[in-house]
C-alpha cells in the first residue's frame, strides 16, 4: 500500500477552521484518499474519501492538490468534540472493497477552549 | 448512517479461557467484515477479513487458531479469544461494508483485559 505522512500532533482553537496536512507521494491512479477520525476509547468513524476533485459533506471537506502527491482534511469549525486521531488513508478502488485498511500513526488534533 | 455494534464493550476474563466478541451490522447487509486490535498508544492493526458464508483471511502473525472467526450471517461476525493470556488484552474493534466498500463503518469496540 501506498504510504501516507501526517504531522503527530496539531492544535487550533475551538471555533476556527483547521487544516489537516497529509503527504503521499507515491500514490497511485486507483488510490482514493480516505479520512477516519477516532475519538477517544471508541471505534474509528468515517470522515470523507475523494479521488480528484475536492468534495465536501456536513463533517468536512477534502482539498486534493492537482498531482495527488498531497490533500488537506479542512474541518471548517472546530469544536471541542472534533478533538481525535485523523487517519489520512490510501485505498486502492481496484480492491474492490475486500482489503482492510492501512492505519498509520495519525494526527492528534487538540482543540483549546 | 450506517450502524455497526459490539457487544460485549468489555470483559475481563482469567488466563486461560475463551471470550467472544459479537459484531452486528445493525440497518445493512455486511458482505465484509474486518477485524482490528488496538493496543494503548498504538494505531489500530488489521487483524482478519471475513466474508459470510466463507473462511476467514487472516494477516501475518496473526494466529488463526487462537482468534477464531465465524461469519455466519450478512449482519453478524464473531471472534473467539480461545485461551486468552494476558498478552491479549486490547481493544478489539470490528468494521463492516457492503458494495464495493468504499467506506468502512466501524463498531465501538471491546476492550479486553485478561488477568
Amino acid at each position: 500500500d501506498a504510504k501516507t505522512t501526517q504531522p503527530n500532533s496539531m492544535e487550533s482553537n475551538e471555533e476556527e477552521p483547521v487544516h489537516l496536512p497529509c503527504n503521499h507521494s507515491t500514490i497511485s491512479g486507483t488510490d482514493y484518499i480516505h479520512w477516519y477520525r477516532q475519538l477517544p476509547s471508541q471505534g474509528p468513524e468515517y470522515v470523507i474519501h475523494g479521488l480528484t476533485s475536492n468534495v465536501n459533506n456536513r463533517m468536512a471537506s477534502l482539498a486534493i492538490a492537482e498531482d495527488r502527491k498531497s490533500s488537506t482534511l479542512i474541518l471548517h469549525r472546530a469544536t471541542l468534540r472534533d478533538a481525535a486521531v485523523y487517519y489520512c488513508i490510501l485505498r486502492d478502488v481496484t480492491g474492490g472493497g475486500a482489503d482492510g485498511l492501512t492505519f498509520g500513526k495519525g494526527t492528534h488534533l487538540i482543540i483549546q477552549p | 448512517g450506517a450502524v455497526v455494534s459490539q457487544h460485549p464493550s468489555r470483559v475481563i476474563c482469567k488466563s486461560g479461557t475463551s471470550v467472544k466478541i459479537e459484531c452486528r451490522s445493525l440497518d445493512f447487509q455486511a458482505t465484509t467484515m474486518f477485524w482490528y486490535r488496538q493496543f494503548p498508544k498504538q494505531s489500530l492493526m488489521l487483524m482478519a477479513t471475513s466474508n459470510e458464508g466463507s473462511k476467514a483471511t487472516y494477516e501475518q502473525g496473526v494466529e488463526k487458531d487462537k482468534f477464531l472467526i465465524n461469519h455466519a450471517s450478512l449482519t453478524l461476525s464473531t471472534l473467539t479469544v480461545t485461551s486468552a493470556h494476558p498478552e491479549d488484552s486490547s481493544f478489539y474493534i470490528c468494521s463492516a461494508s457492503w458494495d464495493r466498500g468504499d467506506v468502512q463503518y466501524f463498531g465501538p469496540g471491546t476492550r479486553l483485559l485478561v488477568l
